[in-house]
């Protein structure tokens, strides 16, 4: 059970270029979630999905994209990088309780891009 | 989810325990109460959650005020290891959907 598995921990891109930030979990948990953390700040919601098929915007959604096809998988999409996207991504999921209620937030370790 | 303002930093000596205060003044009646630490730029690592109740386990206790709008989490004997940011936030449990952090606390244990 390898919980939330984030790729890659690390990336340096170019201004103009795009690359996609992998999320996987092996919980079958339901409710997914994009975070971006900037050095010394806390972390902002970039987006989130609900269930497989639905997306929903978060604080801070200009510049990315995400997609939910499956319940494993929520990959976030940078079209054209930005030097102000130069953050920490973490990706985490929940999951519904038997009984009601929700399991508290699993993290993924993080990637660490860089746009220069 | 309802909004949530804590101390940006705060100091314990080693062995000490350590408070750690939010305020969380419009949180409405189904809304949990929930504390996250980072270490390093780690991934967030949960602590402990209550609803009204106070609660402890192993790492922590969390102490709820009678009209829900504070709380307080306390690392009973802190340990250099505990220097962390703490997060504070409150999610409504029927719904799981938006959950926004706020700044959250820096603690520094001090030897």
């Amino acid at each position: 059970n390898a919980g939330v598995t984030q790729t890659p921990k690390f990336r340096i891109l170019k201004i103009g270029q795009s690359m996609t930030l992998q999320c996987t979990q092996d919980m079958n948990h339901n409710y997914m979630y994009w975070y971006r953390q900037d050095p010394g700040m806390g972390l902002k919601l970039i987006y989130y999905s609900v269930g497989a098929g639905i997306t929903d915007k978060g604080e801070v959604p200009n510049g990315y994209n995400v997609s939910r096809s499956t319940t494993e998988d929520f990959p976030l999409r940078l079209e054209l990088a930005a030097p102000s996207q130069t953050s920490v991504y973490f990706c985490a999921s929940i999951t519904t309780l038997v009984g009601g209620g929700h399991s508290p937030l699993h993290f993924g370790n993080g990637t660490r891009l860089t746009v220069t | 989810d309802a909004k949530t303002t804590q101390p940006p930093s705060m100091d314990c000596a080693e062995g000490r325990a350590a408070n750690l205060p939010c305020n969380h003044s419009t949180i409405s009646g189904n809304e949990y109460v929930y504390w996250y630490r980072q270490i390093h730029s780690q991934g967030p690592q949960y602590i402990i959650h209550g609803l009204k109740n106070n609660e402890t386990n192993e790492m922590a206790s969390l102490i709820i005020t009678e009209d829900r709008k504070s709380s307080t989490l306390i690392l009973p004997h802190a340990t250099l290891r505990d220097t962390a940011v703490y997060y504070c936030i409150v999610r409504e449990e029927t719904s799981g959907s938006r959950l926004t952090f706020g700044e959250g606390t820096q603690l520094t244990v001090n030897p």
